[in-house]
């Protein structure tokens, strides 16, 4: 049972430069949510979708954008990278109250 | 405005020793859910245990306990009996509905042998 899987692990962007980051979960779960975390200020919520088609902006949207085009993918996309835009991100999937479960997580870097 | 405070960045606590790690919260919600996750070197966020609010009764998972205290919004970890592998950073969290948890800044622990 995998779980969250994120995808890449690492990745060192130039400024200016266009990614997405992949979230797959294999639990069913509704409920899907993109974080960032950064030193000293816990994790904070980029943007996150209650079910298949929808999305919604959570604490630190600007700059991200996501799409939820099936059930087990939540996929964050950085338009135009920034330095700023340096972190760890997170995506994690639950059931209301159940507890979230998160991916490993992906180390961006942006130069 | 919801927020999770955790107030005290680092913590160390000897090998089989009992260690506690505070938490408090500020909600306006009446029904939530409180949560520690540990996140240890290798950055896999991992829960550690939950609490559901309208539960008097503090829960327990193996050697993790909490001090669940509603009226003073406070929900602190305790660790006994730590092990090297608790070596990590904790943080506490409680969710009001799907679409909002929220985070505490954590406290790194550190299991001295």
């Amino acid at each position: 049972n995998a779980g969250v899987t994120q995808t890449p692990k690492f990745r060192v962007l130039k400024t200016g430069q266009s990614m997405t980051l992949l979230c797959a979960q294999d639990m069913n779960h509704e409920y899907m949510y993109w974080y960032r975390q950064d030193p000293g200020m816990g994790l904070r919520l980029i943007h996150y979708s209650v079910g298949e088609g929808t999305t919604a902006k959570g604490e630190v949207p600007d700059g991200y954008n996501v799409s939820r085009l099936k059930k087990q993918n939540f996929l964050l996309g950085l338009e135009s990278a920034a330095p700023s835009q340096t972190s760890v991100y997170f995506c994690a999937s639950t059931a209301p109250f159940a507890g979230y479960t998160f991916g490993s997580g992906t180390r961006l870097t942006v130069v | 405005a919801q927020t999770v405070t955790q107030s005290q960045p680092e913590m160390s606590v000897q090998e089989a020793e009992t260690v506690t790690l505070s938490c408090t919260y500020d909600t306006s919600e009446n029904n939530y859910y409180l949560f520690w996750y540990k996140q240890p070197p290798s950055r896999q966020m991992i829960l550690v245990i939950r609490q559901e609010a309208y539960k008097q009764q503090n829960a327990t998972e193996n050697r993790f306990s909490v001090n669940f205290q509603k009226a003073a919004k406070s929900f602190s970890l305790k660790i006994s009996d730590s092990q090297l592998g608790d070596t990590a950073m904790y943080f506490c969290a409680f969710e009001t509905g799907a679409n909002n948890l929220f985070f505490g800044t954590g406290t790194r622990l550190t299991v001295i042998p």
